[in-house]
């Protein structure tokens, strides 16, 4: 089936850790981003990828990192300069970057301690 | 900047009571609206995509249409499943404008 896998599920950090995110799609999309979703708000944009080693900063991309060495890859990088970091990423894709669907991935619920 | 506001946050309805929810944008050039479906703890589920005004797309019990100023999302007769947030997303006309920008949602809950 295609579609868009997120790991782990549910992630614990400790103050001072980076952490990494997973990010997979078997949908051929050219396009992936990453959200962050907060209780009670709007899901906010962290980075987008259009193509392969190329990615853009979003509204929140402060003390976040991404790569995109892989069309089918896009990791998600929290790092201990976020000062927040306790939140619902969403990972998603589309097949074309200016129009089209964005579909979601499951998500991962990273929580610090 | 742009912006997108649903209404209500919350709306409670009784099975089989139809109703609306809204969700009003303001961006520079409308590329496409999006509405979208999210269960507690999970990512959201894709539903329409309404690129000008006038259009109308429809699946199972849920219609959605669009005007220059708002979307609403009508939903026909819901059953308890039907209980979840949905969520509006606008994406600009401006040239190099990716990103959606999302309201917060209204959480339908559909009691029996």
């Amino acid at each position: 089936d295609g579609g868009i896998t997120q790991s782990p599920k549910y992630l614990f950090r400790k103050e001072g850790q980076n952490v990494t995110l997973s990010c997979e799609q078997n949908l051929n999309h050219d396009a992936m981003y990453w959200y962050r979703q907060d209780p009670g708000q709007g899901l906010r944009l962290i980075y987008y990828s259009q193509i392969v080693n190329d990615f853009q900063k979003g509204d929140i991309a402060e003390g976040y990192s991404v790569s995109r060495e892989k069309k089918e890859s896009f990791p998600l990088t929290v790092t201990s300069a976020q000062k927040n970091p306790t939140a619902f990423y969403l990972c998603a894709s589309s097949n074309r970057l200016a129009l089209n669907e964005q579909f979601f991935g499951p998500g991962t619920r990273l929580t610090v301690l | 900047e742009d912006q997108v506001t649903q209404s209500p946050e919350a709306l409670r309805l009784q099975e089989g009571e139809s109703s609306s929810l809204n969700c009003s944008y303001t961006v520079s050039g409308l590329r496409g609206l999006f509405w979208y479906r999210q269960d507690p703890g999970k990512g959201p589920e894709f539903l329409f995509t309404l690129y000008s005004a006038g259009e109308e797309k429809e699946k199972e019990r849920l219609k959605a249409t669009l005007t220059k100023k708002e979307s609403f999302l009508h939903i026909t007769a819901p059953k308890p499943e039907d209980s979840a947030t949905y969520l509006c997303a606008v994406q600009a006309g401006r040239a190099g404008s990716y990103q959606l920008t999302f309201g917060k949602g209204t959480k339908l809950s559909v009691i029996p």
